[in-house]
């Protein structure tokens, strides 16, 4: 059972390119989440589908556009890196069933913009 | 003001005792409430859930839920060096958001 399976897991980019980054689960959860994590932060959302068609902006959207392919598939992209973007990148999936239930993770991918 | 707040700590413990950790919400609607451990390097991993008024007991830890002060702690008996982690108060809102606190880093020492 693979959860939740983010690609890739390590990337650099220099400012101004763009990127895509990839994310599924295979528990047929409705709601998935794109977090950022820098240090002393904690981890900060950035867009949220609460189901397969929908979605929201979260505390930092600032920059970054997502797409929710279908129930399994949940992509971030950013369309012109900068430095501030730095940072580890978590995909998470839970379902409401009727209230949120725990989240689970991807194994994140660290991103460095130079 | 932050949605989820939590002692950033560092906090320390000797090994045995007990680590109490505290998280504030925001959102009166509220409706999930999780403690994830996280170790260095590492993806969060569910500790606890809570979704009623109360304590909840899973082995060493203890969750405590109290929705009139919007406040969820966590404690941690008989600590261990493996304990040793950052810990992060999760919370889903009424628009099913999931947002977390800046985490407690917790150290247990032999």
């Amino acid at each position: 059972n693979a959860g939740v399976t983010q690609t890739p897991k390590f990337q650099v980019l220099k400012t101004g390119q763009s990127m895509t980054l990839q994310c599924a689960q295979d528990m047929n959860h409705n709601s998935m989440y794109w977090y950022r994590q820098d240090p002393g932060m904690g981890l900060r959302l950035i867009y949220y589908s609460a189901s397969e068609g929908t979605t929201d902006k979260g505390e930092v959207p600032n920059g970054y556009n997502v797409s929710r392919l279908n129930k399994r598939e949940f992509s971030l992209r950013l369309e012109s890196a900068a430095p501030s973007q730095t940072s580890v990148y978590f995909c998470a999936s839970s379902e409401r069933a009727p209230v949120n239930t725990e989240a689970f993770f991807g194994q994140g991918t660290r991103l460095t913009v130079v | 003001q932050k949605e989820v707040e939590q002692n950033s700590g560092p906090l320390s413990v000797p090994e045995g005792a007990i680590a109490s950790l505290n998280c504030t919400y925001s959102d009166r609607g509220s409706q999930s409430f999780f403690w994830y451990r996280q170790y260095s390097g590492k993806s969060p991993e569910l500790i606890m859930s809570i979704y009623s008024n109360g304590d909840k007991e899973d082995g060493r830890f203890t969750a405590q839920l109290n929705k009139a002060s919007q406040y969820v702690s966590l404690l941690i008996r008989d600590s261990q060096p493996s304990d040793s982690a950052t810990y992060l108060c999760a919370v889903t809102r009424n628009n099913n958001d999931m947002r977390f606190g800046a985490g407690t880093r917790l150290t247990v020492k032999p």
